[in-house]
């Protein structure tokens, strides 16, 4: 069965500062992984997507993250915070063997102070 | 396009009382998924369709939810006989099997039962 982890319920960091959202995931195939970010009120939003090709995906918002095949992981990332960056953020996994559904980890709350 | 819509956006109900939340897809996308998030649980996945057919209902917390899809643009979940533990919010998500997978959001339904 496919997993994924968050393992910080939440990261703290100053504006203008680089972040770093992770996550690690298990899956029996090959991994097509997404993050997504929610805020206040809102639905889920879709930020980013690495399904083959460059390690470095770029996204919205400046976003982008790396895949990491040997460490299965799959972090995000942006070299300067905004404090407009403040937000819950998911990290999703498909499987290949598991249709169309993605499974989500349990969120970082992303905390950016002025 | 404009988006997942959800209707309504809030619900407050009387527990016993029967709630029916609803959605529309984006046109042309063939699944679509109904999720429950709340503080304690997180993010669950309750059913998914695929081309109007439900695929994976293993995420019904118990028979007093059900979903329908009749046809490619419309959805409802119900909750009958409603619970104040089913309080929480539901979004409606859908996705194009074409296009990697991504799942677009609705922008939820705060339900509410006292």
């Amino acid at each position: 069965a496919q997993s994924v982890a968050q393992p910080e319920d939440q990261v703290n960091v100053a504006e203008g500062n680089p972040l770093t959202v992770k996550c690690t995931y298990s899956v029996s195939g090959n991994p097509y992984l997404f993050w997504y970010v929610q805020y206040p009120n809102r639905g889920l939003q879709f930020l980013l997507k690495y399904i083959t090709g460059d390690n470095l995906v770029k996204g919205s918002y400046g976003f982008e993250a790396e895949f990491n095949k040997s460490q299965t992981s799959f972090h995000l990332k942006k070299p300067s915070a905004l404090v407009s960056d403040s937000a819950l953020y998911f990290c999703a996994v498909r499987d290949n063997n598991a249709g169309n559904m993605l499974t989500f980890g349990g969120g970082t709350r992303l905390m950016v102070k002025p | 396009d404009a988006g997942v819509i959800q209707s309504p956006r809030h619900e407050v109900t009387e527990m016993g009382q029967e709630v029916t939340l609803r959605c529309k897809p984006i046109s042309g996308h063939n699944s679509l998924f109904w999720y429950r998030q709340t503080m304690m649980r997180g993010l669950e996945l309750l059913i998914y369709f695929n081309n109007n057919v439900p695929i994976d209902d293993s995420g019904m917390p118990e028979d007093r939810f059900s979903a329908k899809m009749p046809n490619a643009s419309f959805s409802t979940l119900k909750i009958q006989p409603s619970e104040p533990r089913d309080s929480a919010v539901y979004f409606c998500a859908s996705s194009s099997g074409t296009a990697a997978y991504e799942q677009y959001f609705g922008p939820g339904t705060r339900l509410t039962v006292t």
